[in-house]
């Protein structure tokens, strides 16, 4: 079974640009993440997909990020422009669903350097 | 308040040995799931080990043991006869509420296991 695709999985932009990542998830997962890994820290949720609807986007920052999961499948996360701040490894994660306490499984990320 | 904390940022082990990695974590509800993931340096976070709050026995995974003391709120991981390829970011996370699709996943601060040979 194929698992969590992400690409690019190295991204190097100076500030105000802006960048796109796209994720992949496990075929058949409906629930879909994205996490923001500052170095030394562990990830923090950015925003959560269940098929194609947000269910909590409350630490995105809406005024540069925005995300998409058109047909409930793969997605799209964006930053438009980029800080120095945004420079960090951007972790896509699957679940089948939202209940309980399914486990995420996790793609390899990708590590955005902002100059 | 932090709602999982991983006091010890890195651990040293010598091959074969066994280490515990030490997790407590925070809060009122009845209902969790505490969960261990391992982050080699290629970056992806791989699943380890899954305990439920109400789950009777510790839960257990190859080489992997989670030892569950709910009344002390703490989830520590237990790698027996360590490998040089244990060497990793070692995350405890938890998630909260057995409904609720928009409960996250919080994570702690991660501790660095290296394994000498």
């Amino acid at each position: 079974e194929a698992g969590v695709a992400q690409s690019p999985r190295y991204k190097i932009i100076e500030k105000r640009q802006s960048v796109a990542f796209w994720c992949n998830p496990i075929s058949g997962h409906a629930t879909l993440y994205w996490y923001q890994q500052i170095l030394g820290q562990g990830p923090k949720l950015l925003i959560q997909f269940q098929n194609n609807g947000v269910v909590d986007d409350s630490q995105l920052p809406k005024d540069r990020f925005s995300a998409e999961r058109l047909k409930g499948v793969d997605s799209t996360l964006k930053i438009q422009p980029a800080k120095l701040e945004d420079s960090a490894v951007y972790l896509c994660a699957s679940s089948l669903s939202a209940s309980g306490f399914e486990t995420q499984y996790f793609g390899p990320g990708t590590r955005l350097l902002v100059l | 308040a932090q709602k999982i904390t991983q006091t010890q940022p890195g651990m040293f082990v010598q091959e074969k040995e066994a280490v515990t990695l030490d997790c407590t974590y925070d809060t009122s509800d009845p209902s969790y799931g505490l969960f261990w993931y391992k982050q080699p340096s290629s970056g992806e976070m791989i699943f380890l080990i899954y305990q439920g709050s109400y789950d009777q026995q510790n839960a257990t995974e190859g080489r992997y043991s989670l030892n569950f003391q709910k009344a002390r709120k703490s989830a520590n991981l237990v790698i027996s006869a360590s490998q040089l390829g244990d060497s990793a970011m070692y995350f405890c996370a938890m998630r909260e509420g057995f409904s609720g699709s928009a409960r996250q996943l919080t994570f702690g601060s991660g501790t660095q296991l290296t394994v000498l040979p």
